[in-house]
């Protein structure tokens, strides 16, 4: 049972395309998020979501939109490839953590396996 | 959100115990300390949080000095299996759309035969 799935696990494209990668979860979260993890391996959060609010990242260009149609699924939409989205994109959906409790607690994330996204 | 430094990279031997410590001398009184671990080709996963003194769970132990100014990840008797890189990220309390993990740079840990 995958909690947080992906899909394409793998996607190569042309610059100037449009294109989307699909999230689910099955956890029954409320929150979901999309990362982009580039060559360097550094994490940046792009969005978050839950039935509220969306949260977007200022960095992000309005080129990339996350679509939910309903609580299980977080889509996310890039038009106008670049050459610089390649990176590898990851979903993630959040609750509560049960370890810190007596004072609280932070949010835990489930990741999903990423989608490589090369743009030629 | 506080910033957090680790180091770039560790090595170790299969069965050694491996300490990480991360340093975050700026973390707010609602900040929380939390460890996630990603292998190559695959998203992190949460490994521990805590907020003060000491946190232990099947796969690791956490522990935080009385001024939460850094905090430390113990996997004890390490395996080739837990090569991987290791992010120590602080934030507040909550969830929702208003919480979101700041990444650092992480520390790859290298286990040797």
């Amino acid at each position: 049972d995958t909690a947080v799935s992906q899909t394409p696990k793998y996607l190569v494209t042309q610059m100037g395309n449009d294109k989307s990668i699909k999230c689910e979860q099955n956890l029954g979260h409320d929150t979901m998020y999309w990362y982009k993890q580039d060559s360097k391996k550094f994490l940046k959060i792009m969005f978050s979501y839950n039935n509220k609010e969306l949260i977007i990242n200022e960095t992000v260009p309005n080129r990339f939109s996350p679509k939910s149609p309903d609580k299980a699924h977080l889509n996310l939409h890039i038009n106008s490839l670049e050459l610089g989205d390649s990176a590898v994109y990851f979903c993630a959906s959040g609750t509560k953590s049960t370890e810190a409790r007596g004072w609280g607690s932070q949010e835990t994330q489930y990741f999903g396996p990423g989608t490589r996204l090369l743009v030629l | 959100l506080a910033k957090t430094t680790q180091p770039i990279s560790m090595d170790s031997y299969e069965g050694q115990e491996v300490n990480i410590t991360c340093s975050h001398n700026n973390i707010a009184t609602n900040d929380y300390i939390t460890w996630y671990q990603q292998f190559p080709s695959q998203g992190p996963r949460f490994i521990i949080q805590g907020y003060k003194t000491k946190v232990t769970n099947e796969v690791a132990s956490l522990f935080i000095p009385a001024d939460r100014k850094s905090s430390t990840l113990s996997l004890p008797r390490v395996s080739l299996s837990d090569t991987a890189v290791y992010y120590c990220l602080v934030g507040p309390r909550g969830g929702g759309a208003t919480n979101k993990l700041i990444f650092g740079t992480g520390t790859l840990l290298a286990v040797q035969p």
